[in-house]
């Protein structure tokens, strides 16, 4: 079945650049997304990339594709306090009429240092 | 502004006890899903549902049912609760022309005991 790693944790520095990672392993997939989970809150969408993408840039967030590594990145420049949460990425086999179905990594926490 | 709301935050229950996890969103989304997040095991798929009545086994059904009897309603049923299904249970919707866009609720922190 499908599969997406993320690794744990990331801590940076207040005003640095974050870049978070994530590989999946189908490569049907058609969308790949971004969440944010901000402490005892739900998930909310922040990006989302089709597959026939390299790049998609949305004020400080950059995602970049890697389609034939299968390699997600989301890069968050000048990074704020507010920034830190937990990112998910997630990746969908396109439309079914099936209701989507999301594949979801382990989540990376991101925690932002003075 | 899409909402999607859990009818509780917290939940406390005992073994064996039948449980009604309840969602509501007012976005007349055609989509609804069940997800549970467990620390680094990410968010699992339950169930879904993309249309009232219908709903389709996700990738962990197993000691849960759901239930759509109307559009803007799905509920998560746990019929026996065990320890090993206290969790945080998140519930989203989407649109059908836009399913790739998933909305969350808050998320019901559920401890079996």
């Amino acid at each position: 079945g499908e599969d997406v790693e993320q690794s744990l944790f990331l801590s940076v520095r207040e005003g640095d650049s974050s870049v978070i990672n994530c590989t999946y392993t189908d490569s049907s997939s058609t969308y790949l997304y971004w969440y944010k989970q901000e402490p005892g809150a739900g998930l909310q969408l922040l990006t989302y990339i089709f597959s026939n993408m390299d790049m998609k840039q949305d004020q400080r967030l950059t995602v970049l594709l890697n389609k034939k590594d299968k390699h997600l990145s989301l890069r968050i420049a000048d990074t704020q306090t507010g920034d830190s949460a937990i990112y998910f990425c997630a990746e969908s086999g396109g439309v079914t009429g099936g209701g989507n179905k999301l594949t979801f990594g382990t989540g990376t926490q991101l925690k932002v240092e003075l | 502004d899409v909402k999607v709301t859990q009818s509780s935050r917290y939940l406390v229950k005992r073994t064996g006890e039948k449980v009604f996890l309840e969602c509501v969103q007012d976005m007349d989304h055609e989509n609804m899903f069940w997800y549970r997040q467990d620390p680094g095991l990410g968010l699992r798929l339950i169930y879904f549902s993309y249309d009232v009545k219908m709903k389709e086994k996700g990738d962990i059904p197993e000691g849960y049912s759901v239930s759509r009897e109307k559009k803007e309603r799905f509920s998560l049923i746990l019929e026996s609760a065990s320890t090993n299904q206290t969790s945080m249970y998140l519930c989203a919707s989407s649109p059908e022309d836009r399913e790739y866009e998933q909305y969350f609720g808050p998320g019901t922190r559920l401890t079996v005991t």
